[in-house]
């Protein structure tokens, strides 16, 4: 298994709802990411895990939070978003931090 | 000053073309290097590591320059499907940590 899956596909959500994206690897890498990009720019970096833990908080609003519950999985959660927080959401992984990082297919988000 | 700097493009060229894009970088502690190529609406796909003894996989050549701080691709014989945004990356140590910076994307369009 050589890929990074995210559900769901698309999400609309209001500026109240609470919603989570899911990021799964199955290739024993022990580094997760999760990046925002917007369209024509190139991706963000949000954060980083290494072996479990939170490594790179890119100072991103607490509106946003992170949960890495165990080497496989990545979630994002969601709370309050407001709508210029719609755009693509990226998940990564790697083998360790310093090696090249494979992109799961990303969630659309619209927060109306 | 970007950290890493890339033409925006676009690249218009007609199929069999040869075409290169260059990319430069400019912190020195920058570990390792890679170019990703992203199709409209999807996720970055990882075309190649760069090495500083310079790597080529068929029609794709990729060179670093860590003396000029200066990263290359090279695509010969171009086909339409290379049509797409090519990201110059870097990945760069932070602390304990690494984080990968990316370029602005050079477009290409191969045209029949």
């Amino acid at each position: 298994d050589t890929e990074v899956t995210q559900t769901p596909k698309h999400l609309v959500m209001g500026m109240t709802n609470k919603k989570s994206l899911k990021c799964e690897q199955h290739m024993g890498h022990r580094a997760m990411y999760w990046y925002k990009q917007k369209a024509k720019k190139p991706p963000e970096l949000m954060f980083v895990y290494s072996y479990e833990k939170l490594s790179i908080n890119e100072s991103v609003p607490s509106r946003f939070s992170p949960e890495c519950p165990n080497s496989s999985l990545l979630n994002l959660h969601l709370h309050a978003l407001q709508p210029e927080d719609s755009a693509l959401y990226l998940c990564a992984s790697s083998h360790e931090l310093e090696n090249e990082q494979f992109f799961g297919p990303g969630t659309r988000l619209t927060v109306l | 000053r970007k950290e890493v700097e890339q033409d925006p493009g676009p690249f218009n060229v007609p199929e069999g073309a040869t075409v290169a894009f260059n990319c430069t970088y400019s912190n020195s502690a920058s570990q390792s290097f890679f170019w990703y190529r992203q199709d409209c609406r999807k996720e970055p796909k990882l075309l190649m590591s760069v090495y500083s003894s310079g790597n080529e996989d068929g029609r794709f050549t990729a060179q670093l320059n860590r003396a000029s701080q200066y990263i290359s691709l090279l695509i010969r014989d171009s086909k339409l499907s290379d049509s797409a945004t090519y990201l110059c990356v870097v990945n760069m140590r932070m602390d304990s940590s690494y984080k990968l910076i990316f370029g602005s994307g050079t477009r290409l369009l191969v045209r029949p």
